[in-house]
Order: C-alpha cells, then sequence, then structure tokens
C-alpha cells in the first residue's frame, strides 16, 4: 500500500499571508489527524477527522482549521499568517476503533516558513 | 485523561552499548502504546506497538519494549546500539485520543 502523502513538502510564505496544506491518508485509512512541531514546543495535536467530522481537537487559535473529503483526503487551513507558524506540519493516518484508534502513520510532513 | 512522560530528554550511548528510553504513561481506561522513531526532516516511523498479550514487544532495527502495567512504564531498549540509531524517539498512548510524549533525542557515539 501507498503511505501517507504531504503537499507540497517544503513552503514559504509572508506574515499576513494564508496557506494550505494537503494530505492523502492510506487508502482504507479513515481518520486523519494534524500535528505541529516546532524545536520549542515538541509535537502538539491540531486536531483529527473521521469521516468528514472533527473529532478532536487540540489548543490552537481558530485560524488553524481543517476539513477532510468524502475520499478521506484532508486539508489544514492556516490564515493570517504568523511568524511562530513556522513549523514542520505532520499528517497521520489510522483505522478507527471505537471512540480511539489503532496505531497511526505519518507522512513526511511539510516544512512551512514564515517570513 | 491520558498523558505520556519521557523521563530522559537526551541521551549518549556509545556504539555497541546497550540502551534503554524511559516512557511511562497515566490512564484511567486500557491503552494501546507505541514507540516511534523520527529521523532528520521526516515524518515519525512506527517502531513497534503494544496492543494486547504478552507485555515483551519486538520492533524493527532490533528494539523492543516491556509494558509493565503495574508501573505503567512501557520502556524502550535495545542491546547494541548503532549510529544509525541516532535520532528522536517519541513514546505514545492510546485511549480515545493519541497523545505523545516530549522525545527522546539518542546520539550514537562512535
Amino acid at each position: 500500500k501507498a503511505g501517507v502523502t504531504q503537499t507540497p513538502r517544503y513552503l514559504i510564505k509572508t506574515r499576513g499571508q494564508q496557506v494550505t496544506l494537503s494530505c492523502s491518508p492510506i487508502s482504507g485509512h479513515r481518520s486523519v489527524s494534524w500535528y505541529q512541531q516546532t524545536p520549542g514546543q515538541g509535537l502538539q495535536f491540531l486536531f483529527e477527522y473521521f469521516s468528514e467530522t472533527q473529532r478532536n481537537k487540540g489548543n490552537f487559535p481558530g485560524r488553524f482549521s481543517g476539513r477532510q473529503f468524502s475520499n478521506s483526503r484532508s486539508e489544514m487551513n492556516v490564515s493570517t499568517l504568523e511568524l511562530g507558524d513556522s513549523a514542520l506540519y505532520l499528517c497521520a493516518s489510522s483505522l478507527v476503533r471505537g471512540k480511539g484508534s489503532y496505531e497511526q502513520y505519518f507522512g513526511p510532513g511539510t516544512r512551512l516558513t514564515v517570513t | 485523561a491520558q498523558s505520556v512522560t519521557q523521563l530522559d530528554s537526551q541521551v549518549p550511548v556509545f556504539e555497541e552499548a546497550p540502551v534503554e528510553l524511559r516512557c511511562n504513561y497515566s490512564s484511567s481506561v486500557s491503552v494501546y502504546l507505541f514507540w516511534y522513531v523520527q529521523y532528520p526532516n521526516q515524518g515519525l516511523q512506527l517502531l513497534l506497538k503494544y496492543l494486547s498479550g504478552s507485555t515483551l514487544v519486538k520492533g524493527i532495527n532490533g528494539f523492543e519494549a516491556e509494558f509493565n502495567k503495574s508501573q505503567t512504564s512501557f520502556h524502550l531498549r535495545k542491546p547494541s546500539v548503532h549510529i544509525s540509531d541516532t535520532a528522536e524517539y517519541f513514546c505514545a498512548v492510546t485511549g480515545n485520543q493519541f497523545y505523545f510524549g516530549t522525545g527522546t533525542s539518542l546520539t550514537v557515539i562512535p
């Protein structure tokens, strides 16, 4: 099976702009989660989508949003970019188990740099 | 609620020496436990998982971990490390949601 794919791999944006990142999960996986990873804060959970619905949400401002399509592909959007949004954004997909999930499989990430 | 604590942020070890990376968790429900590895500028790769059954779990690259319910621990071990094991290691627990530890940076010294 093909793994989790994320596009683009690298992105440079200017403060105030918005950005959309894309994630395609492993075939058959209906849960997609997003994480922000920075050297100072480590791995932080953004949100999880399952069957086109947001199932869990981390502690991020409303500038961070996401959605999931009927084919389980997911996008996340960050509006009004700030310098502090520079990070590696990771997407992970998994099979669902009740309210939780089994192991997550990660994509290679999108490296976002805000200047 | 669940949480994960990785007790060591950095672990230096000489090549061919054994290593143990420590992980403790807290949870009021049954959990699944995982170890992930991250190489520079890459995503996280699953090393091993505990879902049920034998408490000693073997993973890829010669790593193993032992689930200890009484001590709420899931420590990762390798009997002899290689230079290529230098990476960031994350412990994770899932009940209703995934929770990751803050990571342990393993540096293998030649």
